[in-house]
C-alpha cells in the first residue's frame, strides 16, 4: 500500500459546484498535512496546512480524520481559476521528508 | 519575498554528458531537496540536505549525486546522463519541513537525448 493515496480524477465540475477529495495515508505515526495546488507546467505551492480541529479558509476547507487515517479537502463555490492538481502531503513524526500523493486534478468548467 | 531560483528552466542534453542542475535559496533555509516529476508517478525525492554539506538519500537516489558547499545553494549532478532521466526537476526549501512548508523553484524540464 502506497504511503499516501489519492484519487487521481479528473474531478470535472460546473462553476459554483461543491467539490471535496481524499487522501489516505498509512503511516499512524504521521503528524503534519498539507494540501499543495500545482497548476498546469508550475511549481507546487502550498494551499493550506490541515490541523487537527479542522480548518477552513475561505471557500476551501480541511480536515483531518485520525481515526480513519484521511484529510479531506473542501472546495465551495468552485470558480474556473481552481482547476488545478492538489497534492497531499503527509509528514511523519520525527522525519525530515514530506511524502506528496500524486494529486487530484480538478477542471472546473463553465 | 520567498525565493527558490534554479539555474535552466529548459535544458538538453546527450546521453552520457554530465548535467549540473543548481538551485539557490534567499530564505536562510536549512533544509533543502531535490524531486522529480513525471506524469503518473508524482513528486519523488531523490536527495535532501539539512545542513551545509550534509545530504540523504532519497527515494530515487540512484544516478544522482548532490553538493551543498553554501547554506543558500543545492546541486544536483547527473553524472552520465540518460534518457530515462528526461524529467522535470524541481527544488524546494523549508525552514522546518515537518511544520513549515516547503517553497519550490520553478522547476527545469530537462530532454536527454
Amino acid at each position: 500500500r502506497k504511503e499516501v493515496e489519492q484519487d487521481p480524477g479528473p474531478f470535472n465540475v460546473p462553476e459554483g459546484a461543491t467539490v471535496a477529495f481524499n487522501c489516505t495515508y498509512s503511516n499512524s505515526a504521521s503528524q503534519s498535512f498539507f494540501w499543495y495546488r500545482q497548476d498546469c507546467r508550475k511549481e507546487p505551492k502550498l494551499l493550506m496546512s490541515v490541523y487537527s480541529s479542522g480548518n477552513e479558509d475561505g471557500r476551501f476547507t480541511a480536515q483531518l480524520n485520525r481515526a480513519s487515517q484521511y484529510i479531506s479537502l473542501l472546495i465551495r463555490d468552485s470558480k474556473l481559476s481552481d482547476s488545478a492538481t492538489y497534492l497531499c502531503v503527509v509528514v511523519r513524526r520525527g522525519s525530515y521528508i514530506p511524502t506528496f500523493g500524486r494529486g487530484t486534478s480538478l477542471i472546473v468548467h463553465p | 519575498d520567498v525565493k527558490v531560483t534554479q539555474s535552466s528552466r529548459y535544458l538538453v542534453k546527450r546521453t552520457g554528458e554530465k548535467v549540473f542542475l543548481e538551485c539557490v535559496q534567499d530564505m536562510d533555509h536549512e533544509n533543502m531537496f531535490w524531486y522529480r516529476q513525471d506524469p503518473g508517478l508524482g513528486l519523488r525525492l531523490i536527495y535532501f540536505s539539512y545542513d551545509v554539506k550534509m545530504k540523504e538519500k532519497g527515494d530515487i537516489p540512484e544516478g544522482y549525486s548532490v553538493s551543498r558547499e553554501k547554506k543558500e545553494r543545492f546541486s544536483l549532478i547527473l553524472e552520465s546522463a540518460s534518457t530515462n532521466q528526461t524529467s522535470m526537476y524541481l527544488c524546494a526549501s523549508s525552514l522546518d519541513p515537518g511544520t513549515n512548508m516547503q517553497y519550490f523553484g520553478p522547476g527545469t524540464r530537462l530532454t536527454v537525448t
